[in-house]
């Protein structure tokens, strides 16, 4: 029940296409979901967080969708670019629990 | 000035040896905390710390042994050490409490067991 299930494993796009990275949770008790990108031999960092009042959040060229009913989140990259190549995690935690549950990664390249 | 520095960044060893990661941070951060990422990128928790307390110990091998001498610091010795023990390991802080989620990552100590 802590497992965050995290698909496509890898994504290749044309520059300018949408990537969506897909999340499902099933504790309802987590209430943030972040975001982190991790380049090769870097650590992961954060992109963007949600949490579950709002249906969606948008900073920059990254959005977060959320569904709450469907216990699942997206994130989408508009105009992708190829600096966007990374592996991405989602996350989930649960108040002040010291412990971000991470999903297994998305590789991601973005072709030019 | 790097946020949260580990030394380390690479560690190439034989089966049986015992090593150590260490991790600093200057962030003023109260709790940190090591993950495990295997081949397949997967990130896991292995321990955390509050104010040199131990409050996140997963199930995690007792030859793994966390030590945190000050809140800025917190290092990972590992004995007698196995070839599964080949993975990247990351240090991670945060300020703890209600915005204890946004983790502060280390660039990786990528360990390999010969």
């Amino acid at each position: 029940q802590q497992q965050v299930k995290q698909s496509p494993q890898s994504l290749i796009v044309q520059k300018g296409g949408i990537p969506i990275i897909n999340c499902a949770y099933e504790n309802t008790a987590f209430d943030y979901f972040p975001w982190y990108q991790q380049f090769p031999g870097k650590g992961p960092a954060l992109l963007i967080a949600i949490r579950p009042d709002v249906s969606e959040k948008k900073e920059g060229r990254f959005t977060i969708s959320f569904n709450k009913s469907a216990k699942q989140f997206s994130l989408h990259i508009m105009d992708s670019q190829p600096g966007d190549s990374a592996t991405y995690f989602c996350a989930a935690c649960w108040g002040s629990s010291y412990k971000l549950i991470f999903g297994s990664g998305t590789r991601l390249l973005v072709r030019p | 000035d790097t946020a949260v520095s580990q030394t380390p960044k690479y560690l190439v060893t034989q089966m049986g040896n015992d090593k150590s990661i260490k991790c600093e941070q200057n962030l003023g951060h109260d709790t940190m905390y090591w993950y495990k990422q295997d081949s397949k990128k997967f990130l896991k928790i292995m321990f955390s710390y509050n104010n040199k307390e131990l409050i996140i110990n997963e199930t995690v091998p007792n030859r793994f042994s966390p030590k945190s001498p000050d809140k800025a610091h917190l290092n990972l010795h590992i004995n007698s050490l196995e070839l599964g023990d080949s993975a990247v390991y990351f240090c991670a802080s945060s300020t703890g409490g209600q915005t204890n989620e946004k983790l502060f990552f280390g660039s990786g100590t990528q360990l390999s067991v010969l």
